[in-house]
């Protein structure tokens, strides 16, 4: 079985930073997905990982680490416009299993 | 602009109905899937599909039944309609044989059942 945990609700600053954070425990893990859900819109691929490490993409990074079974996404430069829920995902024997969210919050 | 359609967007019909929720995807992809999501909660997989005449159920029990007769078109439907199917349906697709290929999701059906 698959089990993914990540906070329910975080809020930061326009302009700032934010890390979001999700653990997962996952038999036959094959890499972890990132998405990002605006209120009433389907979710949209953000990042995947499957190796140790960080992976960069403009404004979003997201971080691996196998040992742990952890990851993070994150989000610098914040705009009004990233105020949405970020989903983990991750890929196993089982197929892929999503947590229920992070709903981020950005303040002016 | 989207390469995975789902009609209709928004649907309130009464119990013991029957519904088809449609959803076509213009990518060629092998994989679909049918989610089900309820408000501030997570998505659940309800069926999915690895080609043409492929149908498995997911990890949510589902009284529904899906189809793939094209590899465009995967359908969803609910013989008898009744208020606990209400909640969000949303499709997604992927490429087939290609481990870190991403889901992409229709806009979804936010279904009401009265």
């Amino acid at each position: 079985g698959q089990n993914i945990d990540q906070p329910t609700e975080m809020t930061a600053t326009e302009g700032a930073i934010v890390q979001i954070n999700c653990t997962y425990q996952t038999s036959g893990f094959n890499g972890l997905f990132w998405y990002q859900q605006h209120a009433g819109e389907a979710p949209t691929f953000l990042s995947y990982n499957v190796l140790d490490g960080l992976e960069e993409k403009g404004r979003f990074s997201s971080f691996l680490s196998r040992s742990k079974g952890y990851s993070y996404l994150l989000l610098k430069e914040l705009q009004m416009k990233d105020s949405a829920s970020y989903l983990c995902a991750g890929r196993g024997a089982d197929g892929l299993t999503f947590g229920k969210g992070t709903h981020l919050i950005i303040q002016p | 602009e989207a390469d995975i359609y789902q009609t209709p967007r928004y649907l309130v019909i009464g119990t013991g109905k029957k519904i088809t929720l449609e959803c076509s995807q213009t990518m060629g992809h092998d994989k679909m899937y049918w989610y089900q999501q309820d408000p501030g909660m997570e998505l659940h997989l309800i069926h999915y599909s690895y080609g043409v005449n492929s149908t498995e159920k997911g990890d949510l029990s589902s009284e529904s039944t899906v189809s793939r007769i094209r590899t465009e078109h995967f359908p969803l439907t609910l013989e008898s309609a009744r208020p606990s199917h209400t909640s969000q349906y949303l499709c997604a697709s992927s490429e087939g044989g290609v481990n870190n290929s991403p889901l992409h999701f229709g806009n979804g059906t936010r279904l009401t059942v009265t």
